[in-house]
């Protein structure tokens, strides 16, 4: 069946220091991929989605690039605030699943001053 | 605003009670879903529901259950049977569509006292 797989954390950084999370999937068909953050005590949020191969996700500095070919959608940032310490989730919907979401496990990310 | 609404945010059980957590949302979404996370931990399927009136079990469904007699609301119910309910609950809906994301609600923590 389909499934995502990411980094194991906790991941610390500095602040301004770059970040690279890996999630790597495996599905059927052609997966819409995405990143969703998730702050102390809340629900998640979508941070950036992709929907086919090659495109690009983005937004407050986050990137991530749908590789088709490598069958990856890794999350990066080229300089990390305090701001950006939460839990980050990997997911996959693919149509074989009527849409249904795939989560990977998450990965903490710690940014310290 | 549309939104996904869960409450209430705390909650505590006692032994061999049944709660029910509220979930609503007026996004005119057609699927919900009811999620369990445990510290540190990922997010594992409860229930999910595609239309009214049908409801199919997730990953971890025992000692839970679910009722979709209305396309906004999603109720659970911790059930007795439920050996371990301590945790915090997360509900989320989205179209089917596999291009779309899903929106979380704020997280209900389900607390046995």
């Amino acid at each position: 069946g389909d499934s995502v797989t990411q980094m194991e954390g906790p991941v610390t950084l500095s602040e301004e220091a770059c970040l690279t999370i890996n999630c790597t999937y495996t599905a059927t068909g052609y997966p819409s991929l995405f990143w969703y953050v998730q702050y102390p005590g809340e629900g998640l949020q979508l941070l950036l989605k992709a929907t086919k191969a090659d495109d690009k996700g983005s937004n407050k500095g986050f990137e991530a690039t749908y590789r088709k070919e490598t069958t990856s959608f890794h999350l990066e940032k080229g300089s990390v605030q305090v701001s950006d310490s939460a839990v980050y989730f990997c997911a996959l919907s693919s149509g074989g699943s009527q849409g249904n979401l795939i989560f990977g496990k998450g990965t903490k990310l710690s940014v310290k001053p | 605003d549309g939104g996904i609404t869960q409450s209430p945010k705390y909650l505590f059980r006692k032994e061999g009670q049944n709660v029910t957590l509220s979930c609503e949302q007026n996004l005119n979404h057609d699927a919900m879903y009811w999620y369990r996370q445990d510290p540190g931990q990922g997010l594992r399927l409860i229930y999910y529901s595609q239309i009214v009136n049908d409801f199919q079990k997730g990953d971890i469904a025992e000692g839970y259950s679910v009722s979709r007699e209305k396309k906004e609301s999603f109720p659970l119910t911790v059930t007795s049977a439920q050996k371990n309910p301590t945790a915090f609950y997360l509900c989320a809906s989205k179209n089917r569509d596999r291009n779309t994301e899903a929106f979380f609600g704020q997280g209900t923590r389900l607390t046995v006292v």
